[in-house]
C-alpha cells in the first residue's frame, strides 16, 4: 500500500459527459501528479501541484483541469469526454516539489462509451 | 527536451534466466534516475534510484548503473522469477531546470515457469 488513495477505481461514463477523480496523497506529501496511461500513449505526464500552486504543466488537454485543496487532496476534472480519453489515471504523491521519485495510487479506469 | 527510450517488449525469459532491460535518455540538466514497476492492476512502484554518473541503485536483486558517457541506466537481475512478471518503466527527473517528470513507454516481462 503506497498511502496514496484515488477514488473512484473504475468509471463508466458516456461520450460528453464531466467527471471528477479524486486523489488523497500520503501524509505529509506537498507534491501530486496526474498521469493519463493508455495503451498507445504509455504513460504520459498530465499536470503537478504543490501545496495548492500550479507547478508544472505536460500534455493536459484544455478540456481537462486539475485543483489542489488546502487540505492536499486533489481532483482531477475531465470534460466533454471523448472516446480516447478512455485510460487509466494514476496520481502520484511526493514530500518534494521537483521529482520523479513518487508515491502512486493504485489509479481510476476511465471508460468513455 | 528530455526524454527516455526502452527496448520495446515483451521479453520473456524462463524461470532463473539473466534479465537486461535496456533504457537510454537524453536530458538537458543533470538528472535524476529510476526504474518503476508496475505488476498487473496496481500503481507503479519505485524499484532503485540513481541520482549521478556512476551511482548504482540496486533492490530486490535488480539493478542499474548511471552511465552518464553512454546516457544510458540499463536494469539487470541474475536471476528472475515468475514472480517479476511485470511492466517495468525507466524515468528521469531533471532537477537543472524543468521538474517534469519523464517516463519510458514501459518494457513488458513475462518469465515463464
Amino acid at each position: 500500500d503506497s498511502g496514496v488513495t484515488q477514488t473512484p477505481k473504475h468509471l463508466i461514463t458516456a461520450t460528453g459527459q464531466r467527471v471528477t477523480l479524486r486523489c488523497s496523497p500520503r501524509s505529509g506529501d506537498l507534491s501530486v501528479y496526474w498521469y493519463q496511461q493508455s495503451l498507445d500513449q504509455g504513460l504520459q505526464f498530465l499536470i503537478q501541484y504543490y501545496n495548492g500552486e500550479e507547478r508544472a504543466k505536460g500534455n493536459i488537454l484544455e478540456r481537462f483541469s486539475a485543483q489542489q485543496f488546502p487540505d492536499l487532496h486533489s481532483e482531477l476534472n475531465l470534460s466533454s469526454l471523448e472516446l480516447g480519453d478512455s485510460a487509466l489515471y494514476f496520481c502520484a504523491s511526493s514530500p518534494r516539489q521537483g521529482s520523479t521519485e513518487a508515491f502512486f495510487g493504485q489509479g481510476t479506469r476511465l471508460t468513455v462509451v | 527536451g528530455n526524454s527516455v527510450t526502452q527496448m520495446e517488449g515483451p521479453v520473456t525469459l524462463s524461470e532463473e534466466a539473466f534479465l537486461t532491460i535496456n533504457c537510454t535518455y537524453t536530458a538537458t540538466g543533470y538528472p535524476s534516475l529510476f526504474w518503476y514497476v508496475q505488476y498487473p492492476g496496481e500503481g507503479l512502484q519505485l524499484l532503485l534510484k540513481a541520482t549521478k554518473a556512476d551511482d548504482k541503485g540496486s533492490n530486490k536483486g535488480f539493478e542499474a548503473t548511471y552511465r552518464k558517457e553512454t546516457t544510458s541506466f540499463h536494469l539487470e537481475k541474475g536471476s528472475v522469477q515468475v514472480s517479476d512478471s511485470a511492466v517495468y518503466f525507466c524515468a528521469l527527473s531533471d532537477t537543472g531546470g524543468s521538474y517534469i517528470p519523464t517516463f519510458g513507454r514501459g518494457t513488458s516481462l513475462i518469465v515463464h515457469p
